[in-house]
């Protein structure tokens, strides 16, 4: 298995305040990709990296920053979260754009 | 939008069956089409990856058929097994880094 890492795996916390998760890849991937997950949804993308520094919108990006400083580390935050951010977040990572994604354990966020 | 869709949303059969589970994608100009598992509170595992210049991919008792011009792939699973029992997911690669996902086939295989 690819090595991705996120962290934290569970947290709760309250509307309006910032959230950050972490996702870590030892596998020197180009790309990461943070995902949302919901029931009847199916994961949508929020954003990529295609290297570091150089990131994109999603799908669903709406009310969300990320930032890549490393080629290992890719950071999604929530600048004031919402209840309708609560969802499942993943991150994935690859060697190239068409390349297979490799996924992480995921982090259940609960925005009460 | 480009949607993906899966049919059936759930499929429940006995051990050893041999079974299909089916995708369709509204746009056919596509970059590759992917197959993932994934098990209950878990994150995705990929199991077969198709190239929009290849037809069919093949990993042990799982085959990935694709046919662009119906905007279809199905995934074949031989001699099915309670270990098989999982969420299948199909995505779709559209645009350089943008993949679109099916809301999954949830198998599973009774003993």
């Amino acid at each position: 298995d690819a090595g991705i890492t996120q962290s934290p795996r569970h947290k709760v916390t309250e509307t309006g305040t910032p959230v950050t998760l972490r996702c870590h890849q030892t596998e020197n991937h180009r790309y990461m990709y943070w995902y949302r997950q919901d029931p009847g949804h199916g994961l949508r993308l929020i954003h990529y990296s295609y290297g570091v520094k150089d990131t994109d919108k999603g799908e669903v990006s709406d009310g969300y920053s990320v930032s890549r400083s490393k080629t290992e580390d890719f950071l999604l935050t929530l600048e004031s979260a919402t209840s309708s951010q609560t969802s499942v977040y993943f991150c994935a990572s690859g060697q190239a754009s068409t390349d297979t994604q490799y996924f992480g354990p995921g982090t259940r966020l609960t925005v009460l | 939008k480009q949607e993906v869709t899966q049919i059936p949303a759930a499929l429940s059969v006995p051990e050893g069956e041999n079974l299909v589970l089916n995708c369709s994608f509204t746009d056919s100009a596509i970059y590759n089409l992917q197959w993932f598992r994934q098990d209950p509170g878990k994150g995705l595992t990929s199991l077969l990856l198709i190239q929009s210049s290849q037809r069919e991919q093949t990993s042990g008792r799982l085959n990935a058929s694709l046919d662009k011009s119906s905007g279809r792939s199905t995934l074949y699973i031989a001699a099915s097994q309670p270990g098989d029992s999982a969420t299948y997911l199909c995505a779709r690669f559209y645009n350089n880094n943008d993949m679109r996902f099916g809301a999954g086939t949830r198998l599973t295989v009774k003993p």
